[in-house]
């Protein structure tokens, strides 16, 4: 079955650092991919997706990278800042027709002044 | 253009009991899909309905079930309440018509507390 690996938390890093969060997943087909994120008491938020290989999705100075060479689409950005403090989820859809989201554990960012 | 929208936002019931939980899609919106978070089991999927039919369904227990109305308004209900259903209740919508438009839009979720 489909499967979503994150890298485990938590992750703290100070304010203007480079912030790498990993993403490996297993899935029939061609899955589309995306990246969640969900503050404190909220539901969550699409951050960036992409929908087929090389593809690159960015919201927000945040990027991923669909790569079916070795299954993966990690989360970057260059600079973060104490509003980034969250839990980040990565998350797959196998294909059309078949709605249904299968999410990594979620990695909870703390950015520190 | 309103988001989705989820009532009631807290929820306690007692164990036995049973919930009914509401979700309003963003306006154009077929697809409704509804998950269970829980610090220990994360996000899992219970179902989706599309067009008032139920298209998917993840792996709960028939005691949890929903129903989507031709407005594509959704509610699910679980019946038996049991202390292991306390969680967050997130609904989502999406316009489930291709795999370039297939994003998912979340509420902000109920939290149902089972005593």
């Amino acid at each position: 079955g489909d499967s979503v690996t994150q890298m485990e938390g938590p992750v703290t890093l100070s304010e203007e650092a480079f912030l790498t969060i990993n993403c490996t997943y297993t899935a029939t087909g061609y899955p589309s991919l995306f990246w969640y994120v969900q503050y404190p008491g909220e539901g969550l938020q699409l951050l960036l997706k992409a929908t087929k290989a090389d593809d690159k999705g960015s919201n927000k100075g945040f990027e991923a990278t669909y790569r079916k060479e070795t299954t993966s689409f990690h989360l970057e950005k260059g600079s973060v800042q104490v509003s980034d403090s969250a839990v980040y989820f990565c998350a797959l859809s196998s294909n059309f027709g078949n709605e249904k989201l299968t999410f990594g554990t979620g990695t909870r960012l703390t950015i520190i002044p | 253009k309103a988001g989705v929208t989820q009532t009631p936002r807290y929820l306690i019931k007692t164990r036995g009991q049973q919930v009914t939980l509401s979700c309003s899609p963003i306006s154009g919106h077929r697809s409704v899909s509804w998950y269970q978070q829980t610090p220990g089991q994360g996000l899992q999927f219970l179902f989706e309905y599309f067009s008032e039919t139920q298209r998917n369904k993840g792996n709960f227990p028939g005691r949890f079930s929903g129903r989507q109305f031709s407005n594509s308004r959704s509610e699910m209900n679980v019946s038996t309440l049991e202390l292991g259903d306390s969680a967050l209740y997130l609904c989502a919508s999406s316009l489930g018509l291709s795999r370039d438009n297939n994003e998912q839009y979340f509420g902000p979720g109920t939290r149902l507390t089972v005593t």
